[in-house]
């Protein structure tokens, strides 16, 4: 199965501020996911990652707050914009190696302060 | 609307006990069913999953869950569990698609000696 990095594995911010939080694959994927986690809470969909085109977001997520760039098919980021404390969370990217499976990243653990 | 149902926040069970950790589902069309573990400060593993065939799926770490269309439920089970098995459990389900992976609110599974 494919080898997923997050980057960073934890930050913590100052509220108002961007982070911006990598995702890499070791081999070519087609559709690429990224997803956040609060506190106590379960997985929620941010958007697909469309290589070579904007993303694709679930109601409730806008790409102001979350832009999302998928320059290939190896690679996506989510960028976290103007932070508050409730963008505290996991965030998670996953891959689909297969038309209906998710494998998924180790997370990236942000703290808004 | 697809939903994914896990009635119980937490499961305690005796090291060498059985386990069981409870899952229903709703979905338009042939469900895909899935079990996914995370363990403190990591991220989402696949365990196992339900597409087509044989009722009763194996995966990893001695796992295997029973998919029952009559009563839409996917419940998870260990024979024997284990201290190292306590950590978090998320059942998903789609109808297909691998975008459109709907996550339950997890369960907490703590294994005692």
């Amino acid at each position: 199965s494919a080898v997923i990095s997050q980057k960073p594995s934890r930050d913590i911010c100052q509220r108002g501020t961007s982070l911006t939080i990598q995702c890499q694959v070791d081999s070519q994927v087609t559709m690429m996911f990224w997803y956040r986690q609060q506190p106590g809470q379960s997985l929620t969909l941010i958007a697909t990652a469309n290589q070579g085109s904007e993303a694709t977001y679930e109601s409730g997520f806008v790409i102001d707050k979350f832009p999302i760039s998928r320059p290939n098919l190896t690679f996506s980021t989510l960028t976290v914009s103007n932070m508050s404390p409730e963008d505290s969370s996991i965030y998670l990217c996953s891959l689909a190696v297969s038309q209906e499976t998710q494998y998924f990243g180790p997370g990236t653990r942000l703290l808004v302060l | 609307a697809q939903s994914v149902a896990q009635p119980e926040d937490q499961v305690n069970v005796a090291e060498g006990n059985p386990l069981t950790v409870k899952c229903t589902y709703s979905v338009s069309g042939n469900p895909y069913l899935f079990w996914y573990v995370q363990y403190p400060n990591r991220g989402l593993q696949f365990l196992l999953k339900y597409i087509t065939g044989d009722n009763l799926v194996k995966g990893s770490y001695g796992f295997e869950a029973e998919f029952n269309k009559s009563q839409t439920s996917f419940h998870l089970k260990k024979p024997s569990a284990l201290v190292s098995d306590s950590a978090l459990y998320f059942c998903a389900v789609t109808a297909g698609t691998a975008s459109k992976l709907t996550f339950g609110t997890g369960t907490r599974l703590q294994v005692t000696l």
